[in-house]
């Protein structure tokens, strides 16, 4: 099983501040890697899919990088609707699906 | 627009079983694989399983096989989870998800149901 790991674990930054988000996987994923949003009581959002290409509706401060093994979501600009938590996921091993643990990304 | 309504949650001893149910509109439903994934109280996402576009193809995770069996109507835009020898450890909430790509399964995850709960316990 390919394991995600996400880091940090809580993120805490104000408004208009830029977010890193960081998301290392055990083994090679090669590019097929997706980013979540999930927001108290909401089911998860797709963001970003094959590392870098925006959902239909995603805003363009969200973007994503890497392959390989080490991946990077970006928010540019954070908007206060921003603050959620977010989760990657691999499906370089289908179907063994797995998702990181979530980094929750709070308001200072 | 993609709605995705789940259905079947609730309480239920260990051992039992339960069936839940996903109905799909603003999506031609016999195009795409259809996922479970749930997420125990608390906690993170865990994939449970998939069905391919047509019913003829279904992968499960290990935390599951043999428990568990997805199935699909096309005809009724419906997609069930039939869930038997329920343990404490499958409480969870229960999301059923579209696959993003047409007819071949791409395992992103492009629209959510809201969920469903599902409690184990005595």
């Amino acid at each position: 099983e390919i394991v995600l790991t996400q880091s940090p674990a809580t993120l805490s930054l104000s408004p208009g501040e830029r977010a890193t988000l960081s998301c290392r996987a055990s083994q090679s994923v090669r590019s097929y890697l997706a980013w979540y949003q999930q927001k108290p009581g909401q089911a998860p959002r797709l963001l970003i899919y094959d590392a870098s290409n925006r959902a239909t509706g995603i805003p363009a401060r969200f973007s994503g990088s890497g392959s390989g093994t080490d991946f990077t979501l970006t928010i540019s600009s954070l908007e206060p609707e921003d603050f959620a938590v977010y989760y990657c996921q691999q499906r370089s091993d289908w179907p063994r699906i797995t998702f990181g643990q979530g980094t929750r990304l709070e308001i200072k | 627009q993609v709605q995705l309504v789940e259905s079947g949650g609730g309480v239920v001893q260990p051992g039992r079983s339960l069936r839940l149910s996903c109905g799909a509109s603003g999506i031609t439903f016999s195009s795409y694989g259809i996922h479970w994934v749930r997420q125990a109280p608390g906690k993170g996402l865990e994939w449970v399983a998939v069905i391919s576009y047509d019913g003829n193809n279904k992968y499960y995770a290990d935390s599951v096989k043999g428990r568990f069996t997805i199935s699909r109507d096309n005809s009724k835009n419906t997609l069930y989870l039939q869930m038997n020898s329920l343990r404490a450890e499958d409480t969870a909430v229960y999301y059923c998800a579209k696959d993003r790509d047409i007819a071949a399964a791409a395992y992103y995850f492009d629209y959510w149901g809201q969920g469903t709960l599902v409690t184990v316990s005595s």
